[in-house]
């Protein structure tokens, strides 16, 4: 059982370049998140799902598009990646949209220069 | 909107107790709480659910203020095994949006 797997797990991108972090899931949930993880501040939350073809926003929105078009798979995008966007980058999901486990993909470890 | 989280770092020694604290200004559904090792992803401990259920570890226990938004996460008779970083996480009334906390590092010493 693979649960939640994020590719690639390190990259390495040129300010303006465009690049898609992917995330997916083999457990059928609904719920899906991304967060990113910088020292000192946790994981914050980017975007998250509720289903296929359902998104919103979390508290770190900018910069980032993601789409649901699949149970399994969320895709992040970077349209045009920028220093601050270098991070430690983790997908969730979880069976329940209230007081369920998340599963944590193991990270994309990205550095913009 | 982010938790707060106390103390930001503990350093104990083997056997030793500690507590962390985790605080919100709105009003909370459940609180989970995740342990992060360095350069892995965070795992899943515990829930604790307005009304009082909670779901997880056996070995950690956790209270739940609703009327305060605060829990606390107790680890007894610490282990090494115990280090990392410990997140706390809340929900809201918005389903499918959990928010951590800054994160609290805990270091074990034999």
């Amino acid at each position: 059982n693979a649960g939640v797997t994020q590719t690639p797990k390190f990259q390495v991108l040129k300010t303006g370049q465009s690049m898609t972090l992917q995330c997916a899931q083999d457990m059928n949930h609904e719920y899906m998140s991304w967060y990113r993880q910088d020292p000192g501040m946790g994981l914050r939350l980017i975007h998250y799902s509720v289903g296929a073809g359902i998104t919103d926003q979390g508290e770190v929105p900018n910069g980032y598009n993601v789409s649901r078009s699949t149970t399994e798979d969320f895709p992040l995008r970077l349209l045009s990646a920028a220093p601050s966007q270098t991070s430690v980058y983790f997908c969730a999901s979880s069976l329940l949209g209230f007081g369920a486990e998340a599963f944590f993909g193991q990270g994309t470890r990205l550095t913009v220069v | 909107q982010q938790p707060v989280q106390s103390p930001q770092a503990v350093i104990l020694r083997e056997g030793e107790d500690a507590v962390i604290n985790c605080s919100s200004s709105k009003a909370l559904y459940s609180v989970h709480w995740y342990r992060q090792k360095h350069g892995e992803a965070p795992v899943f401990l515990m829930i604790l659910l307005k009304g009082g259920e909670q779901k997880g570890h056996e070995k950690i226990s956790a209270s739940f203020n609703e009327k305060k938004q605060q829990s606390s996460l107790y680890l007894t008779a610490s282990q090494l095994s115990y280090s990392g970083t410990y997140f706390c996480g809340t929900e809201g009334n918005q389903g499918g949006k959990l928010i951590f906390g800054q994160g609290t590092e805990l270091s074990v010493k034999p």
